[in-house]
């Protein structure tokens, strides 16, 4: 069964940086766009960024735009997110997804504290 | 940005019950709009997309319709485990955007 599964969150101040991870298997990870996605607590579903398969096309929402950088590794099967400046807005837990017209296969997320 | 919006925001329903959710978008977005159901603390579970197709492994009691503007998400004969939060996202365009949610709730 496909898996994708994120590491690298924490408890992290105002203005520090974190690196999500998101691990897949079980299928051919080169060959899906992929996307993270967050939600506050309490709160709705925000989507956060999007990158191709061969990372030639990037987006990002607007409330992270040169804060945070997506990227991949295909050799590793592996998704991240840096993401810089942090603000308290960015607390959430981060899901890394699969997309496939929808998200097809999400991961179970990891979470992001931003406090001093 | 493409706006999403969801009614009703909550919903209180039996088991049995046949429940409808709207998910209203703010520019014309074809066919590119996905409903989700989240459980507390796990991950969404892609129910429909394409607005209308059923994802594998997802009840035949979950049906989709609309185009354009107006979608709805429909639960034919709700059962105990449908008690959730419902989303719905347009794929249309970056950035994808997600209605507000509707909470389903036990009469």
């Amino acid at each position: 069964e496909v898996q994708l599964v994120e590491s690298g969150g924490g408890l992290v101040q105002p203005g520090g940086s974190l690196r999500l991870s998101c691990a897949v298997s079980r299928f051919t990870f080169s060959s899906y766009s992929m996307n993270w996605v967050r939600q506050a607590p309490g709160r709705g579903l925000e989507w956060v960024s999007y990158i191709s398969s061969s990372s030639d096309t990037i987006y990002y929402a607007d409330s992270v735009k040169g804060r945070f950088t997506i990227s991949r590794d295909n050799a590793k099967n592996s998704l991240y997110l840096q993401m810089n400046s942090l603000r308290a807005e960015d607390t959430a837990v981060y899901y890394c997804a699969r997309e496939v017209g929808g998200f097809e296969y999400w991961g179970q997320g990891t979470l992001v504290t931003v406090s001093s | 940005d493409i706006q999403m919006t969801q009614s009703p925001s909550s919903l209180s329903a039996s088991v049995g019950d046949r429940v409808t959710i709207t998910c209203r978008a703010s520019q014309s977005i074809s066919r590119y709009l996905n409903w989700y159901q989240q459980k507390p603390g796990k991950a969404p579970k892609l129910l429909i997309y394409a607005a209308s197709s059923l994802q594998s492994g997802v009840p035949s009691r979950f049906s989709g319709s609309g185009s354009g503007t107006d979608f709805t998400l429909t639960i034919s004969s709700l059962q105990p485990e449908d008690f959730a939060t419902y989303y719905c996202q347009q794929s249309y365009s970056t950035p994808y955007t997600f209605g507000q949610g509707t909470e389903l709730e036990i009469k």
